[in-house]
């Protein structure tokens, strides 16, 4: 079970479109519907953004999209703003109960 | 909602144990799962295992060795025991609750973490 790949880094200006991928294999994000994306603030616990690929919990702004294709998952991030910037952690399943979680990227918006 | 706690401090070889006390929901109603996933400093999110009502137990294989979660109702809480630990280790601990999606479950509640330390 190795973590999933996501790029280091991603900037963006407030008001534009952000997109980080998360590539997996055919294991974990190719084999299920089941992937997740957390935002973290520093010194702050995660927070959940999208589940099951490309749903949103309850209070978490519309500007968060999710999407996959094959190995690989994308969290869109439209309109950016500045409380945005933060860390993001894709997650997925990984057959037998298991998890495994991207290794991070941060977003800075300039 | 969720509070770990537990010693900030371990040595090398020995067992670590932390407690996350559940408020607001009782496990006993069995309808999350509660997991514990940790960061070491300056680096990424890494999952160790969940746990339901009933005692049943997921584990990161990378850790199943020496990873041991349980539940105890009677004081609303899960425990978190990993042995033989090592400055790799280190990191803050996080409890959480998972939530039921289509098929799998979620951690939409997390706790504030706790920070371990390894070192002697």
């Amino acid at each position: 079970q190795s973590a999933l790949t996501q790029p280091a880094s991603v900037s963006g200006s407030p008001g534009q479109s952000i997109t980080i991928a998360c590539t997996g294999t055919s294991s974990d994000v190719g084999g299920y519907n089941y992937v997740s994306w957390f935002q973290q603030h520093p010194n702050k616990a995660p927070k959940l953004m999208i589940y099951d690929v490309t749903k949103r919990p309850s209070g978490v702004s519309n500007r968060f999209s999710g999407s996959k294709s094959g190995n690989t998952a994308s969290l869109t991030i439209s309109g950016l703003q500045a409380e945005d910037e933060a860390d993001y952690y894709c997650c997925s399943y990984a057959g037998s109960g298991t998890l495994v979680f991207g290794g991070g990227t941060k977003l800075t918006v300039l | 909602q969720l509070q770990e706690s537990g010693p900030g401090l371990v040595k090398p070889s020995e067992t670590l144990s932390l407690a996350c006390t559940v408020s607001g929901v009782s496990i006993s109603s069995g309808d999350y799962y509660w997991g514990w996933i940790r960061q070491p400093p300056g680096k990424g999110l890494e999952w160790i295992g969940s746990i339901n009502y009933s005692g049943t137990t997921f584990y990161n294989p990378s850790l199943k060795s020496r990873v041991a979660i349980s539940v105890d109702m009677s004081k609303n809480q899960i425990s978190l025991k990993q042995s033989s630990v090592t400055s790799a280790d280190t990191a803050v601990y996080y409890c959480g609750r998972q939530f039921r999606g289509s098929a799998i479950y979620y951690m939409d509640v997390w706790g504030k973490g706790t920070t371990v330390s390894v070192s002697s």
